[in-house]
């Protein structure tokens, strides 16, 4: 069975400085990976994905995630926040075989000017 | 297309009674995921659909807690007796194939 790990709950930092936010995986097969972005009172939206092909990807809002087999890690990283970053991010995997999309506990980016 | 459509936005019942959570997924999309939101809990995955037949509720509660795709375009999530630690946000997600789930805007149920 698949498992996401999110290490931070929470994370602050400045406005315009750089951020990662952690995620580790496991499963006992390939994997599909997924960053979503939860403003407050909204549902979830999709940053980026890793399907196949290359290990750094690239999202909305400037936001990127590499993804790294053998540490079992995609890392979410933007190189300059704004205060409109201020939000909750969720990592989340599937394997090839379902579509059973498993999430992690979310991780609290909070800006501050 | 509109979006994965959820109702209602709010709920407000009585313990015991009664509720019905309901989805309209992306039309095309074959997958079909109820989650659960809280704050101890997190998002939590209840169960999920593909081609309209459950594949895996193994996330369900318990039996107090049901959920139906009688057709590709409508699902629903059923809470009966509904107790107050069914309180949080209800959400309704589809994808087609393995590619990235879209989410609707959610049920805030309260059960007071």
């Amino acid at each position: 069975a698949q498992s996401v790990t999110q290490l931070d709950s929470q994370v602050p930092v400045f406005e315009e400085a750089p951020v990662e936010l952690r995620c580790n995986y496991s499963s006992s097969v390939s994997v599909y990976l997924f960053w979503y972005v939860q403003y407050p009172n909204q549902g979830l939206q999709l940053l980026l994905k890793y399907l196949s092909g290359s290990t750094l990807v690239k999202g909305i809002n400037g936001f990127e995630a590499e993804f790294n087999k053998s540490q079992t890690s995609f890392h979410l990283r933007k190189p300059s926040v704004h205060i409109s970053d201020t939000a909750e991010y969720f990592c989340a995997v599937s394997d090839w075989n379902t579509d059973k999309l498993i999430f992690g506990t979310g991780t609290r980016l909070q800006v501050f000017p | 297309d509109a979006g994965v459509i959820q109702s209602p936005r709010h709920e407000v019942t009585e313990m015991g009674q009664e509720v019905t959570l309901r989805c309209k997924p992306i039309s095309g999309h074959n997958s079909l995921f109820w989650y659960r939101q809280t704050m101890m809990r997190g998002l939590e995955l209840l169960i999920y659909f593909n081609n309209n037949v459950p594949i895996d509720d193994s996330g369900m509660p318990e039996d107090r807690f049901s959920a139906k795709m009688p057709n590709a375009s409508f699902s629903t999530l059923k809470i009966q007796p509904s107790e107050p630690r069914d309180s949080a946000v209800y959400f309704c997600a589809s994808s087609r194939e393995t590619s990235e789930a879209f989410f609707g805007q959610g049920t805030r149920l309260t059960v007071v």
